[in-house]
C-alpha cells in the first residue's frame, strides 16, 4: 500500500543548530515532493516544492533534498530560531495532473532558545 | 486580503444535526480542494473541483457529505446527520492549475466539534 511516512517523535533543538525532519515513502512514482509549516489552530502554509529531477532546493535558511532511489526527501532548517517551531508537513502529487496532495502526519519542531 | 477564507472558524454542534462550511478560495485560482484533518495528523484529500466539475471524491468519503462549487468560485462542504468521527479540522485549499505544480494556498479552516 502507498504510505508516507514522517518521524512522528517531535524534534527538539537549539536555537543556532540545524534541524533536519525526513520524508520517507513507499509505493509511489511522484513528479514532485512539497513542504509545508503549519502552526497550531491555522493551515498549512506552503515553503518548497521539489522535482524528481531535482536533487536539491534552497530557499533562505531551507534546504530540500529529494532521492527518488531511496524514496525520501529531508528538510534542513539552517542557523534555527525559536520562531521556527511549527510543524512540517511533507506532501506528494496524489495522482496524474489534478494537484490532489497526500500528506505526511507532519513532525512537530521545538527550537529551544 | 486576498488569501482564501473559511466560515465559520469554529463549529459544535449535536450528533445528528447538518452543517455547512463555507470556502472562498483566492479569487483567480480554478482549483479547489478540500480535507480534512485530525489531531496529530496530516490533512486527507476528500474531494476537488476545477472551475465548478467536482472531479475527484475520495473512496473515504461518506455519502453523508457532499460538497458543490456552483460558480466556479466560492464552494460549499455540507456534512449531514454527522457523528462524533466528524469531528475534524475542515481544510479548504485553492490553486492555479498548470502553474507550478499546483502549490495549494491553504485558508485557516473550520473546526467541527460534535458532541
Amino acid at each position: 500500500s502507498q504510505k508516507i511516512e514522517q518521524n512522528s517523535e517531535a524534534l527538539n533543538i537549539q536555537e543556532g543548530k540545524t534541524a533536519t525532519l525526513t520524508c520517507n515513502y513507499t509505493n509511489y512514482s511522484p513528479a514532485y515532493l512539497q513542504w509545508y509549516r503549519q502552526d497550531p489552530g491555522r493551515g498549512p502554509v506552503f515553503l518548497l516544492l521539489i522535482r524528481e529531477n531535482e536533487k536539491e532546493k534552497r530557499k533562505e535558511r531551507l534546504k530540500v533534498t529529494f532521492d527518488t532511489t531511496l524514496k525520501q526527501s529531508l528538510f534542513h532548517i539552517t542557523a534555527s530560531q525559536p520562531a521556527d517551531s511549527a510543524t512540517y508537513l511533507c506532501a506528494l502529487d496524489g495522482s496524474g495532473n489534478t494537484g490532489k496532495l497526500i500528506f505526511g502526519q507532519g513532525t512537530t519542531l521545538q527550537v529551544k532558545p | 486580503d486576498t488569501g482564501v477564507s473559511q466560515d465559520p472558524r469554529h463549529k459544535i454542534t449535536k450528533r445528528g444535526q447538518n452543517v455547512t462550511f463555507r470556502c472562498d478560495p483566492i479569487s483567480e485560482h480554478n482549483r479547489l480542494y478540500w480535507y480534512r484533518q485530525t489531531l496529530g495528523q496530516g490533512p486527507e484529500f476528500l474531494t476537488y473541483f476545477q472551475n465548478e466539475a467536482q472531479l475527484e471524491k475520495s473512496r473515504l468519503l461518506s455519502n453523508r457529505f457532499s460538497a458543490e462549487r456552483p460558480k466556479g468560485s466560492f464552494s460549499t462542504l455540507e456534512i449531514q446527520r454527522t457523528e462524533q468521527g466528524d469531528s475534524a479540522m475542515y481544510l479548504c485549499a485553492s490553486s492555479l492549475a498548470g502553474t507550478s505544480a499546483d502549490t495549494q494556498y491553504f485558508g485557516p479552516g473550520t473546526r467541527l466539534t460534535v458532541l
